[in-house]
């Protein structure tokens, strides 16, 4: 069974800091790992995704996030925090299902960035 | 304009009444879904659709129906309202194209039943 857990329900961070948000899944394939940010009062938008290619994959708005299988882990990075990246994001997984994928979201993440 | 599309943005209802979400798409994308979204528990999967002729239920479908009138229009319908069911609800449209399916979602609708 699928599942995904996002470690830190807030993170707080001064601007210009480096931010680190942190995620695990269980799966019983090799997934797909995704993640979403949500500004208030808008809908998600794809920040990154990994389909089974390089590790390493970089995003929009300068995040990227490590695919590291033996520690089930799907991190998002960014070096240096913008008063823009205050957001909630989301880290989501997706294996074979019934009629496609099937898709789980985390409980999210909610970035506060300090001046 | 958005691709995605909802309306309306926000509403207030009582309970018992019945009341439809609507969502529309000009992304051409066959698969459409409809997510609740409550602080704390992320998104949760209420209703999908692969096409006009496919409608499935996600994990919390019960208190819910939905209508798919044509590609481009996924409605939603609570049909007696209950305050349990306030919440965010996100639409979201895919292109189904194998692993690393993106969604792309609407703006939301906020809902609160009195």
């Amino acid at each position: 069974a699928q599942s995904v857990t996002q470690l830190d329900s807030h993170v707080s961070v001064s601007e210009g800091t480096p931010v680190l948000l942190r995620c695990n899944y269980s799966s019983s394939y090799s997934p797909s790992l995704f993640w979403y940010v949500q500004h208030p009062n808008k809908g998600l938008q794809l920040l990154l995704k990994y389909t089974s290619a390089a590790t390493l994959v970089k995003g929009i708005n300068g995040f990227e996030a490590e695919f590291k299988k033996s520690e089930t882990s799907f991190h998002l990075t960014k070096p240096s925090a913008h008063m823009s990246d205050a957001a909630e994001y989301f880290c989501v997984v997706s294996e074979p299902g019934t009629g496609g994928f099937k898709t789980i979201f985390g409980a999210g993440t909610r970035l506060f960035v300090k001046a | 304009d958005a691709d995605v599309t909802q309306t309306p943005r926000n509403r207030i209802t009582k309970t018992g009444k019945r009341i439809m979400l609507e969502c529309s798409q000009t992304k051409g994308h066959d698969r459409m879904y409809w997510y609740r979204q409550d602080p704390g528990l992320g998104l949760r999967l209420i209703y999908y659709s692969f096409d006009v002729k496919d409608i499935n239920k996600g994990e919390i479908s019960d208190g819910y129906s939905v209508s798919r009138q044509a590609q481009a229009k996924f409605s939603l319908s609570l049909e007696s309202a209950i305050p349990n069911q306030t919440a965010l609800y996100f639409c979201a449209t895919s292109d189904f194209r194998g692993p690393g399916e993106t969604q792309y979602f609407g703006p939301g609708t906020r809902l609160l039943v009195l």
